[in-house]
Protein backbone atom coordinates (compact mmCIF):
# COMPACT_ATOMS: atom_id res chain seq x y z
CA UNK A 1 0.00 0.00 0.00
CA UNK A 2 0.66 3.80 -0.11
CA UNK A 3 3.11 4.83 2.54
CA UNK A 4 5.49 7.03 4.28
CA UNK A 5 9.03 5.46 5.62
CA UNK A 6 10.81 7.58 7.68
CA UNK A 7 14.51 6.64 9.43
CA UNK A 8 16.07 6.89 12.05
CA UNK A 9 13.89 5.90 14.57
CA UNK A 10 15.92 7.02 17.38
CA UNK A 11 18.94 9.90 16.46
CA UNK A 12 20.92 11.40 18.96
CA UNK A 13 23.19 14.56 18.66
CA UNK A 14 26.02 16.33 20.63
CA UNK A 15 24.60 20.05 21.42
CA UNK A 16 25.84 22.00 18.21
CA UNK A 17 25.77 19.92 16.33
CA UNK A 18 23.20 18.85 12.99
CA UNK A 19 20.83 16.41 12.84
CA UNK A 20 18.77 15.02 9.51
CA UNK A 21 15.91 13.09 9.50
CA UNK A 22 14.79 10.94 6.07
CA UNK A 23 11.91 10.02 4.65
CA UNK A 24 10.77 8.44 1.25
CA UNK A 25 7.16 8.08 0.04
CA UNK A 26 5.55 5.77 -2.29
CA UNK A 27 3.43 7.65 -4.51
CA UNK A 28 4.90 10.11 -7.28
CA UNK A 29 1.12 12.08 -6.71
CA UNK A 30 1.92 13.51 -3.68
CA UNK A 31 2.54 17.41 -3.40
CA UNK A 32 2.75 18.44 0.11
CA UNK A 33 5.39 17.72 2.90
CA UNK A 34 4.92 18.79 6.45
CA UNK A 35 7.23 18.32 9.39
CA UNK A 36 5.86 18.07 12.53
CA UNK A 37 7.71 18.34 16.65
CA UNK A 38 5.96 16.58 19.61
CA UNK A 39 6.98 17.30 22.80
CA UNK A 40 6.29 14.53 24.98
CA UNK A 41 2.66 14.75 25.92
CA UNK A 42 2.04 17.29 23.68
CA UNK A 43 0.38 17.37 20.18
CA UNK A 44 2.35 17.16 17.47
CA UNK A 45 3.26 21.03 15.74
CA UNK A 46 3.75 21.68 12.22
CA UNK A 47 7.62 23.47 11.69
CA UNK A 48 8.06 23.57 8.50
CA UNK A 49 6.30 22.30 5.10
CA UNK A 50 7.51 22.33 1.52
CA UNK A 51 5.16 21.93 -1.73
CA UNK A 52 6.51 20.10 -4.83
CA UNK A 53 7.06 22.95 -6.71
CA UNK A 54 10.26 24.25 -4.98
CA UNK A 55 13.48 21.49 -3.89
CA UNK A 56 14.43 23.29 -0.67
CA UNK A 57 12.93 25.34 2.18
CA UNK A 58 14.75 27.08 4.74
CA UNK A 59 13.86 29.09 8.15
CA UNK A 60 16.35 29.42 10.19
CA UNK A 61 18.21 26.87 11.55
CA UNK A 62 15.27 24.31 9.98
CA UNK A 63 15.46 23.61 6.21
CA UNK A 64 13.51 20.52 4.31
CA UNK A 65 14.87 19.04 1.41
CA UNK A 66 12.60 17.43 -1.65
CA UNK A 67 13.62 15.26 -4.31
CA UNK A 68 10.93 14.36 -6.46
CA UNK A 69 12.92 12.19 -8.70
CA UNK A 70 13.73 9.79 -5.91
CA UNK A 71 10.77 10.56 -3.58
CA UNK A 72 12.21 11.49 -0.68
CA UNK A 73 12.48 14.51 1.81
CA UNK A 74 15.28 15.37 4.59
CA UNK A 75 14.27 17.82 7.47
CA UNK A 76 18.14 19.00 8.43
CA UNK A 77 18.31 21.16 11.83
CA UNK A 78 21.47 22.73 12.64
CA UNK A 79 23.17 24.37 15.46
CA UNK A 80 21.06 21.93 17.61
CA UNK A 81 20.06 23.03 20.97
CA UNK A 82 18.53 21.32 23.80
CA UNK A 83 14.71 22.74 23.19
CA UNK A 84 15.24 20.59 19.53
CA UNK A 85 14.95 17.19 21.92
CA UNK A 86 11.55 15.97 20.40
CA UNK A 87 10.18 13.13 18.48
CA UNK A 88 9.53 14.53 14.69
CA UNK A 89 7.34 13.40 12.12
CA UNK A 90 7.23 13.72 8.60
CA UNK A 91 3.78 13.43 6.46
CA UNK A 92 3.06 13.54 2.72
CA UNK A 93 -0.31 13.38 1.00
CA UNK A 94 -0.44 10.51 -1.01
CA UNK A 95 -1.89 10.01 -3.82
CA UNK A 96 -2.09 13.94 -4.55
CA UNK A 97 -4.17 14.74 -1.47
CA UNK A 98 -7.79 12.97 -0.82
CA UNK A 99 -10.07 13.58 1.69
CA UNK A 100 -8.20 11.09 4.49
CA UNK A 101 -5.38 13.77 4.41
CA UNK A 102 -1.87 13.36 5.54
CA UNK A 103 -0.04 9.68 5.63
CA UNK A 104 2.58 10.12 8.55
CA UNK A 105 6.32 8.49 9.54
CA UNK A 106 6.76 6.54 12.37
CA UNK A 107 8.69 9.34 13.52
CA UNK A 108 12.39 10.02 15.15
CA UNK A 109 12.91 10.36 18.57
CA UNK A 110 15.69 13.13 18.22
CA UNK A 111 18.04 13.44 21.46
CA UNK A 112 20.56 16.40 21.62
CA UNK A 113 23.24 15.40 23.95
CA UNK A 114 24.46 18.43 26.43
CA UNK B 1 -2.95 25.72 18.53
CA UNK B 2 -5.96 27.67 20.51
CA UNK B 3 -9.25 26.68 18.33
CA UNK B 4 -9.08 22.86 18.89
CA UNK B 5 -10.20 21.15 22.07
CA UNK B 6 -10.57 17.77 23.05
CA UNK B 7 -11.31 16.38 26.28
CA UNK B 8 -10.82 14.84 28.95
CA UNK B 9 -7.25 15.01 28.87
CA UNK B 10 -6.76 11.57 30.70
CA UNK B 11 -9.75 8.85 30.51
CA UNK B 12 -9.92 5.24 32.52
CA UNK B 13 -12.00 2.72 30.59
CA UNK B 14 -13.12 -0.52 32.35
CA UNK B 15 -13.57 -3.67 30.76
CA UNK B 16 -16.98 -3.61 28.78
CA UNK B 17 -17.23 0.02 28.59
CA UNK B 18 -17.65 2.34 26.11
CA UNK B 19 -16.24 6.06 26.30
CA UNK B 20 -16.35 8.96 24.71
CA UNK B 21 -13.20 11.91 23.68
CA UNK B 22 -14.32 14.99 22.50
CA UNK B 23 -13.47 16.87 19.94
CA UNK B 24 -14.21 20.49 19.18
CA UNK B 25 -13.02 23.47 16.98
CA UNK B 26 -13.64 27.22 16.37
CA UNK B 27 -11.44 27.54 13.30
CA UNK B 28 -14.71 26.85 10.73
CA UNK B 29 -12.72 24.12 9.33
CA UNK B 30 -15.03 21.58 7.26
CA UNK B 31 -12.23 18.30 7.89
CA UNK B 32 -12.27 16.63 11.20
CA UNK B 33 -9.66 13.44 12.18
CA UNK B 34 -9.24 11.17 15.11
CA UNK B 35 -5.73 9.51 15.08
CA UNK B 36 -4.45 7.03 17.38
CA UNK B 37 -0.35 7.37 18.58
CA UNK B 38 1.28 4.31 20.11
CA UNK B 39 4.86 4.18 21.19
CA UNK B 40 7.05 3.51 17.43
CA UNK B 41 3.66 3.66 15.13
CA UNK B 42 3.45 7.05 14.75
CA UNK B 43 -0.22 8.93 13.64
CA UNK B 44 -2.29 5.96 12.69
CA UNK B 45 -6.07 7.24 11.43
CA UNK B 46 -8.84 6.26 12.39
CA UNK B 47 -12.49 8.22 11.18
CA UNK B 48 -12.27 11.16 9.09
CA UNK B 49 -15.46 13.74 7.74
CA UNK B 50 -15.28 16.40 5.50
CA UNK B 51 -18.40 17.22 6.03
CA UNK B 52 -21.48 17.42 8.41
CA UNK B 53 -23.37 13.97 8.54
CA UNK B 54 -20.65 12.22 6.87
CA UNK B 55 -17.36 10.55 7.90
CA UNK B 56 -15.35 8.17 6.28
CA UNK B 57 -13.25 4.89 7.85
CA UNK B 58 -9.24 4.96 8.39
CA UNK B 59 -7.24 2.71 8.48
CA UNK B 60 -7.85 1.27 11.52
CA UNK B 61 -11.49 2.19 12.26
CA UNK B 62 -12.71 -1.63 13.93
CA UNK B 63 -14.30 -1.06 17.42
CA UNK B 64 -14.25 2.97 17.21
CA UNK B 65 -17.48 5.26 16.16
CA UNK B 66 -17.63 9.01 15.12
CA UNK B 67 -20.53 11.05 14.52
CA UNK B 68 -20.61 14.78 12.53
CA UNK B 69 -23.71 16.57 13.86
CA UNK B 70 -22.02 19.73 14.27
CA UNK B 71 -19.19 20.92 12.02
CA UNK B 72 -17.72 22.25 14.95
CA UNK B 73 -17.71 18.93 17.36
CA UNK B 74 -16.47 15.42 16.41
CA UNK B 75 -16.41 12.64 18.91
CA UNK B 76 -15.07 9.82 19.30
CA UNK B 77 -16.77 7.03 21.04
CA UNK B 78 -13.87 3.72 21.82
CA UNK B 79 -16.68 0.76 22.05
CA UNK B 80 -15.95 -2.81 24.02
CA UNK B 81 -15.22 -4.08 21.00
CA UNK B 82 -11.72 -2.46 20.77
CA UNK B 83 -9.51 -4.60 23.30
CA UNK B 84 -6.81 -2.44 22.79
CA UNK B 85 -7.83 0.97 23.75
CA UNK B 86 -4.69 1.65 25.81
CA UNK B 87 -3.32 4.81 23.66
CA UNK B 88 -2.85 8.71 22.91
CA UNK B 89 -5.65 9.63 21.20
CA UNK B 90 -5.44 12.88 18.50
CA UNK B 91 -8.25 15.02 16.90
CA UNK B 92 -6.87 17.13 14.58
CA UNK B 93 -8.59 19.64 11.61
CA UNK B 94 -7.88 21.53 8.80
CA UNK B 95 -9.26 23.60 5.75
CA UNK B 96 -7.86 21.53 2.77
CA UNK B 97 -6.99 18.07 3.48
CA UNK B 98 -4.76 18.19 0.11
CA UNK B 99 -2.83 20.77 0.83
CA UNK B 100 -3.03 23.09 3.81
CA UNK B 101 -1.89 23.21 7.37
CA UNK B 102 -2.99 20.40 9.66
CA UNK B 103 -4.15 21.72 13.45
CA UNK B 104 -4.09 19.05 16.31
CA UNK B 105 -5.98 18.99 19.65
CA UNK B 106 -4.32 18.33 22.98
CA UNK B 107 -4.69 14.51 23.03
CA UNK B 108 -6.77 11.88 25.28
CA UNK B 109 -4.68 9.46 27.09
CA UNK B 110 -7.18 6.71 27.78
CA UNK B 111 -5.99 3.94 29.55
CA UNK B 112 -7.59 0.39 30.63
CA UNK B 113 -8.12 -0.28 34.31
Amino acid sequence: GENVEQHPSTLSVQEGDSAVIKCTYSDSASNYFPWYKQELGKRPQLIIDIRSNVGEKKDQRIAVTLNKTAKHFSLHITETQPEDSAVYFCAANLSGGGADGLTFGKGTHLIIQP
Amino acid sequence: DGGITQSPKYLFRKEGQNVTLSCEQNLNHDAMYWYRQDPGQGLRLIYYSQIVNDFQKGDIAEGYSVSREKKESFPLTVTSAQKNPTAFYLCASTKDPKTEKLFFGSGTQLSVL
